[in-house]
């Protein structure tokens, strides 16, 4: 069963643009991860957060994690059209059990020229 | 780039035919998955190994099966392809020796079609 939960399903913004999408999810966890997956394409993981960060960055990239709320947020800054694709959240358990991760619905990003 | 392959990228095959998808790595990773997508949907995961030997079913039930006799090949098998069968399959893996130890590497993925 999917856990995550993302929010917007879809979101179509300019170039130039910050784009910024939710994931909630329902138990305790031991990390968070985001994922693109380009149309038809395998994923690429983009950024991990660990139960006891709050906020992480790479290049353009902003997650932060809210674990009283079990919620995390990404932000792309300055978007281009080349980050046109779906956005995974995906997370690990809390129970020592790192084999397998939860996914969420996936987020649709669309970057217009 | 991960180091991570499925063959064939795209299939299709009438119903009733066996089919094999075919998964490998080269990094070595002990853990790896299947994964079943529809089109703009979300992943489901059918199948998983934790290692040589060792395959466990996903939460998704599939009537698809698996084997994993050497670390890097981890093999697909549909005995008899349905329509039902239709849509893509990704392969991953990750390592347990890897720092946080569940980062998943994907292949590119198989898009079967069974007509």
């Amino acid at each position: 069963s999917q856990q995550g939960e993302e929010d917007p399903q879809a979101l179509s913004i300019q170039e130039g643009e910050n784009a910024t999408m939710n994931c909630s999810y329902k138990t305790s966890i031991n990390n968070l991860q985001w994922y693109r997956q380009n149309s038809g394409r395998g994923l690429v993981h983009l950024i991990l957060i660990r139960s006891n960060e709050r906020e992480k960055h790479s290049g353009r990239l902003r997650v932060t994690l809210d674990t009283s709320k079990k919620s995390s947020s990404l932000l792309i800054t300055a978007s281009r059209a080349a980050d046109t694709a779906s956005y995974f959240c995906a997370t690990a358990d809390n129970a020592g059990n790192n084999r397998k991760l939860i996914w969420g619905l996936g987020t649709s990003l669309a970057v217009n020229p | 780039e991960a180091d991570i392959y499925q063959t064939p990228r795209y299939l299709v095959i009438g119903t009733g035919k066996k089919i094999t998808l075919e998964c490998s790595q080269t990094m070595g990773h002990d853990k790896m998955y299947w994964y079943q997508q529809d089109p703009g949907m979300e992943l489901h995961l059918i199948h998983y190994s934790y290692g040589v030997n060792s395959t466990e079913k996903g939460d998704l039930s599939s009537e698809s099966t698996v084997s994993r006799i050497r670390t890097e090949h981890f093999p697909l098998t549909l005995e008899s392809a349905r329509p039902s069968h239709t849509s893509q399959y990704l392969c991953a893996s990750s390592d347990t020796r890897l720092a946080g130890g569940n980062e998943q590497f994907f292949g590119p993925g198989t898009r079967l079609t069974v007509l």
